[in-house]
C-alpha cells in the first residue's frame, strides 16, 4: 500500500470546521482513499472514502485533490464526541481482501 | 448498530494461562477476519488474516503457536492467547469483511478486548 502523511495531532474548537489533511503522493491510479477514526478505548469506525470526486456523507465530507496527491478529512461542526484519532488509509481495490494497514493517524482534540 | 461484536470486552489474568477472545459478525457473512493489536499511544498493528474454514496466514514475528486463530464459521473467529504473559497485555480488535445487505464488501471493526496478564 502507497504511504500516507498525516499531522500527529490538531486541535479544534467545539462547533467549528475541522480540516484534517493527508498527503499520499506515491498513490496508484486504482488506489481508493479511506477515513477511518477511533475513539477511546474503541475500535476503529468507517468515516468515509473516495477515489476521484469529492465524498459526503452524514459523519463528513471527502475533499480530493485534482492530482489525488493529497486529500482533506472535513468534519463540519466538531463536537467533544469527535475527539478522536483520524486513520488516513490508501487500498487498491484490486487487494480490498486485505486488511487495512493503519498508520500513526492524527490525533484531534476538541475543546470546549 | 454495532456489526462486530467481541467478548469478553476486558479480561485480567494470570501469567501463564490462556485466553479466548471472540469475534462475532452479526449481520453478515464473514468470509475474512483479521486480528490487530494495539499498545497504548501506538496504532493497530495486524496480527493475522483468517479465512473461513482455512489456517490463519500470520504476519511476520507473531508466534502461531501462542496466538491460535480459529475461524470455523462465518461469523465466529477466535483467538486464543497461550500461555500469556504481561507482555501480551495489550488492545486486541478483530476485523470481519463481507457484504453487508445493499453494499459493498467492507471491513467492519469490533469494539476491542483489553488483556490484562498480570
Amino acid at each position: 500500500d502507497a504511504k500516507t502523511t498525516q499531522p500527529n495531532s490538531m486541535e479544534s474548537n467545539e462547533e467549528e470546521p475541522v480540516h484534517l489533511p493527508c498527503n499520499h503522493s506515491t498513490i496508484s491510479g486504482t488506489d481508493y482513499i479511506h477515513w477511518y477514526r477511533q475513539l477511546p478505548s474503541q475500535g476503529p469506525e468507517y468515516v468515509i472514502h473516495g477515489l476521484t470526486s469529492n465524498v459526503n456523507n452524514r459523519m463528513a465530507s471527502l475533499a480530493i485533490a485534482e492530482d489525488r496527491k493529497s486529500s482533506t478529512l472535513i468534519l463540519h461542526r466538531a463536537t467533544l464526541r469527535d475527539a478522536a484519532v483520524y486513520y488516513c488509509i490508501l487500498r487498491d481495490e484490486a487487494y480490498s481482501g486485505y486488511a487495512l494497514n493503519f498508520g500513526k493517524g492524527t490525533s484531534l482534540l476538541v475543546t470546549p | 448498530g454495532a456489526v462486530v461484536s467481541q467478548h469478553p470486552s476486558r479480561v485480567i489474568c494470570k501469567s501463564g494461562t490462556s485466553v479466548k477472545i471472540e469475534c462475532r459478525s452479526l449481520d453478515f457473512q464473514a468470509t475474512t477476519m483479521f486480528w490487530y493489536r494495539q499498545f497504548p499511544k501506538q496504532s493497530l498493528m495486524l496480527m493475522a488474516t483468517s479465512n473461513e474454514g482455512s489456517k490463519a496466514t500470520y504476519e511476520q514475528g507473531v508466534e502461531k503457536d501462542k496466538f491460535l486463530i480459529n475461524h470455523a464459521s462465518l461469523t465466529l473467529s477466535t483467538l486464543t492467547v497461550t500461555s500469556a504473559h504481561p507482555e501480551d497485555s495489550s488492545f486486541y480488535i478483530c476485523s470481519a469483511r463481507g457484504f453487508r445487505a445493499g453494499g459493498r464488501a467492507e471491513q467492519y471493526f469490533g469494539p476491542g478486548t483489553r488483556l490484562t496478564v498480570t
